[in-house]
């Protein structure tokens, strides 16, 4: 079946830090790729996506390319604020009828001034 | 983007009660509605797949008489706890997804606590 492996937390970075959290996945045929975001006491929030290879998402300066040589969706941002202090997900969907979402067990992002 | 709201945002229940939670679809049609379960410190555990008009599909160890979902129209679903107890408590996350999009928009999230 689907699966979804990221990095455990908790990762404390000073503000303006480079953040990368990996992501790994494991699916049968071309599933689309995303990162949600939850801030403390919200719901989740879509941060980014991909829908096929070699697609880059973007958001608020948060990138992730759709590697499928290595089934990978790392999370990137090049210099990190207090505000991104949340947790994130690496999930993914599948292909059929209807979007059965898979997540990997989050990590906590802490930015410190 | 789509919105999904969902209701209440918080509850406090005393153990053997009953409590609903609804999520709504605000601007698209929800076609598919899904129900996930967050425990501390863990990832979102996939409870139960409602289609509209149709009974509810449960993962593997749901107890499907506990958590009912009912998926009445293509903009509501809801989840009732019946008979609740302190070990139900958590935080509860709906996401509905309309055909036409890749992704699924979840609700804001109901924590439950169960005294």
């Amino acid at each position: 079946g689907n699966s979804v492996t990221q990095m455990e937390g908790p990762v404390t970075l000073s503000e303006e830090a480079f953040l990368t959290i990996n992501c790994t996945y494991t699916a049968t045929g071309y599933p689309s790729l995303f990162w949600y975001v939850q801030y403390p006491g919200e719901g989740l929030q879509l941060l980014l996506k991909a829908t096929k290879a070699d697609d880059k998402g973007s958001n608020k300066g948060f990138e992730a390319t759709y590697r499928k040589e290595t089934t990978s969706f790392h999370l990137e941002k090049g210099s990190v604020q207090v505000s991104d202090s949340a947790v994130y997900f690496c999930a993914l969907g599948n292909s059929g009828g209807y979007q059965k979402v898979t997540f990997g067990t989050g990590t906590k992002l802490q930015v410190i001034p | 983007g789509a919105v999904v709201s969902q209701h209440p945002s918080r509850v406090i229940c005393k153990s053997g009660t009953s409590v609903k939670i609804e999520c709504r679809s605000l601007d698209f049609q929800a076609t598919t509605m899904f129900w996930y379960r967050q425990f501390p410190k863990k990832s979102l555990m996939l409870m139960a797949t409602s289609n509209e008009g149709s009974k509810a599909t449960y993962e593997q160890g749901v107890e499907k008489d506990k958590f009912l979902i009912n998926h009445a129209s293509l903009t509501l679903s809801t989840l009732t706890v019946t008979s609740a107890h302190p070990e139900d408590s958590s935080f509860y996350i709906c996401s509905a997804r309309d055909q036409g999009f890749a992704e699924a928009f979840f609700g804001q999230g109901t924590r439950l606590t169960v005294v």
